[in-house]
């Protein structure tokens, strides 16, 4: 149980350009869903927290018109790279929490390699 | 002041051998503690969770969580190469606008070497 998948698992796109990542809860339905980026030997970097119905939170720094968050359903969320240039490229992964289980459990999805030429 | 600090390593024990991997933590009111294993590539995956004071143990692994110490750490007995990991530390904030989210440590690399 607890799975979380991610589409496309890699991406390679030009400057200018908008990416959209999915992020799915396969059997479990997800109340709140995280992004985070991951640098290269670096720890994993909380972007932002999404809840189905309701508007993403963003963390300190983040921006929230060119990082495009939706929660459209408890299964589903999706992260939009907009205008995406070279210094977006990283690993973006999500993560998903259920109505069950333990407080603060979270399940991770694959994650998305993001290149940005 | 780092909210979540490790020991970024690299931690090299031999293949067999008990690795040890401490986190501490700032915020005092957290409730939920839990240790992540990433591979090089990969994402992090869900090992141990633990909310209590004491040690829990889930096969060759072992959590130990000293709340007034705010200290939390993880054995791996009888390590094998497959360890060989980076290992992350989170913390579930107690309340307030952090409520839910976790605070990942920089994490600390193992490696098992046969």
């Amino acid at each position: 149980g607890a799975v979380v998948s991610q589409h496309p698992s890699r991406v390679i796109c030009k400057s200018g350009t908008s990416v959209k990542i999915e992020c799915r809860s396969l059997d479990f339905q997800a109340t709140t869903m995280f992004w985070y980026r991951q640098f290269p030997k670096k720890s994993l970097m909380l972007m932002a927290t999404s809840n189905e119905g309701s508007k993403a939170t963003y963390e300190q720094g983040v921006e929230k018109d060119k990082f495009l968050i939706n929660h459209a359903s408890l299964t589903l969320s999706t992260l939009t790279v907009t205008s995406a240039h070279p210094e977006d490229s990283s690993f973006y992964i999500c993560s998903a929490r259920g109505l069950a289980g333990v407080d603060g459990e979270q399940f991770f999805g694959p994650g998305t390699r993001l290149t940005v030429l | 002041q780092k909210e979540v600090e490790q020991n970024s390593g690299p931690l090299s024990v031999p293949e067999g051998a008990i690795a040890s991997l401490n986190c501490t933590y700032s915020d005092r009111g957290s409730q939920s503690f839990f240790w992540y294993r990433q591979y090089s590539g990969k994402s992090p995956e869900l090992i141990m969770s633990i909310y209590s004071n004491g040690d829990k143990e889930d096969g060759r692994f072992t959590a130990q969580l000293n709340k007034a110490s705010q200290y939390v750490s993880l054995l791996i007995r009888d390590s094998q190469p497959s360890d060989s990991a980076t290992y992350l530390c989170a913390v579930n904030h107690a309340g307030g606008t952090s409520y839910g989210k976790l605070t990942f440590g920089q994490g600390t690399i193992l490696t098992v070497h046969p």
